[in-house]
């Protein structure tokens, strides 16, 4: 089983439709999660962070998380085409040195 | 401007050859990571450093080796040994507090390694 799984894409919505990705993490001492977006042929780059259980919102981007059931979700309203890329989810251990882990990535399309 | 550079963003290799890629990063950051992207692949994690002079293996260490001499610099070395290196390669830097903006993971720009 991986560390951090992603909800196997790819994933298409319609312009102005919300996008939900979502994030399952094994390691149960994960304190920090992480949402990226990665254009192709780019670095990624942090969209959102969240650390405690519930939602955070930012703009379009809302994340979610449920410490209880290891889910970290991100939710993108109002999509838009400059939205279409990779999102990477990401954890971050307490222990293991603080090392983070990265998902494979959930690529989402938004046609106008 | 605070950040990472990365240096070279393309760089070829010939068969046989060591080549080093370079990281510095100004955001005053403990720890430092270099993670290695195959095309249409997830991250993976080839070496980290929490501090300097000390580097932890990653998960895909065989065949790559670093250094941590300086706070701000993580270079990265490809030896002759990685069978296939071809790969976008993502230096990234993090503070190392918990639970605080100060453990967000940075990344470079990328440097983009072909074997020719």
């Amino acid at each position: 089983q991986k560390e951090v799984e992603q909800n196997s894409g790819p994933l298409s919505v319609p312009e102005g439709a919300i996008a939900s990705l979502n994030c399952t993490y094994s390691d149960r001492v994960s304190q920090s999660f992480f949402w990226y977006r990665q254009y192709s042929g780019k670095s990624p780059e942090l969209i959102m962070s969240i650390y405690s259980n519930g939602d955070k919102e930012d703009g379009r981007f809302t994340a979610q998380l449920n410490k209880a059931s290891q889910y970290v979700s991100l939710l993108i309203r109002d999509s838009q085409p400059s939205d279409s890329a990779t999102y990477l989810c990401a954890s971050r251990s307490k222990t293991n040195a603080g090392k983070s882990t990265f998902g494979d990535g959930t690529t989402l399309t938004v046609k106008p | 401007d605070g950040g990472i550079t990365q240096s070279p963003k393309y760089l070829f290799r010939k068969e046989g050859q060591n080549v080093t890629l370079s990281c510095e990063q100004n955001l005053n950051h403990d720890a430092m990571y270099w993670y290695r992207q195959d095309p249409g692949q997830g991250l993976r994690l080839i070496y980290y450093s929490q501090i300097v002079n000390d580097f932890q293996k990653g998960d895909i260490a065989e065949g790559y080796s670093v250094s941590r001499e300086k706070k701000e610099s993580f270079p990265l070395t490809v030896t002759s040994a990685q069978k296939n290196p071809t790969a976008f390669y993502l230096c990234a830097s993090s503070g190392t507090a918990q639970l605080t903006s100060g453990n967000t993971i940075y990344f470079g720009e990328g440097s983009w390694l072909t074997v020719v």
